[in-house]
């Protein structure tokens, strides 16, 4: 398996517009999960998916973010608008199971300006 | 507050020397893990220690977990430069449905 994948790598925007993030979780694996990596702030969990369904996602900074897993092998994560504070790197990861050890993405770098 | 906080926050040391890196959570947990991050990367995962066990091994990596003390600890035995990373516990808490990560210990192996 190629693991999690991420797209894009990186993303440069202007505040304002709107930014699609996407994910490609393990085949098989039921769980899936948005962070949020920033210095100040360090590794934050946003939402997570239970075969395709939201959980938990009290931490979603605000309206403005919003997530959707339509099928078990997808899921986007996209801000409308983008703010600069919005700059992070943001990691997808998945699991078989909520208790279980997670894998990570290689991470998708945004940048606001 | 975090339910995981690493102690110290950095730490750098001779290669070949062990590290140790400790992990406070504050309410009970099914299972701690731990995790490394190499820059620029995603977070690798580690080892996984139940509430049950006191004691895992995996390669150079011993991890301890002593629930009374709501810790745990991680040691690095005959570290190498390429151990050089972020690491971070994440605690499984009950009823939390949720891991929740620390703020991470960033190790420096010096040549």
């Amino acid at each position: 398996d190629a693991g999690v994948i991420q797209s894009p790598r990186h993303e440069v925007t202007e505040m304002g517009q709107e930014v699609t993030l996407r994910c490609k979780p393990i085949s098989g694996h039921d769980y899936l999960f948005w962070y949020r990596q920033t210095m100040m702030r360090g590794l934050e969990l946003l939402i997570y998916f239970n075969n395709n369904v939201p959980i938990d996602d009290s931490g979603m900074p605000e309206d403005r973010f919003s997530a959707k897993m339509p099928n078990a092998s997808f899921s986007t994560l996209k801000i409308q608008p983008s703010e600069p504070r919005d700059s992070a790197v943001y990691f997808c990861a998945s699991s078989l199971s909520i208790s279980y050890e997670q894998y990570f993405g290689p991470g998708t770098r945004l940048t606001v300006t | 507050s975090q339910q995981g906080e690493e102690d110290p926050q950095a730490l750098s040391i001779q290669e070949g020397e062990n590290a140790t890196m400790n992990c406070s959570y504050k309410t009970s947990i099914n299972n701690l893990q731990w995790y490394r991050q190499n820059s620029g990367r995603g977070l690798v995962h580690l080892i996984l220690i139940r509430s049950n066990e006191r004691e895992k091994h995996s390669g150079r990596l011993r991890v301890t977990l002593d629930t009374s003390k709501k810790s745990s600890s991680l040691l690095i035995t005959a570290s190498r430069a390429a151990d050089t990373a972020s690491y971070f516990c994440a605690t499984d808490a009950q009823g939390a449905q949720k891991l929740v990560f620390g703020q991470g210990t960033r190790l420096t192996i010096n040549p």
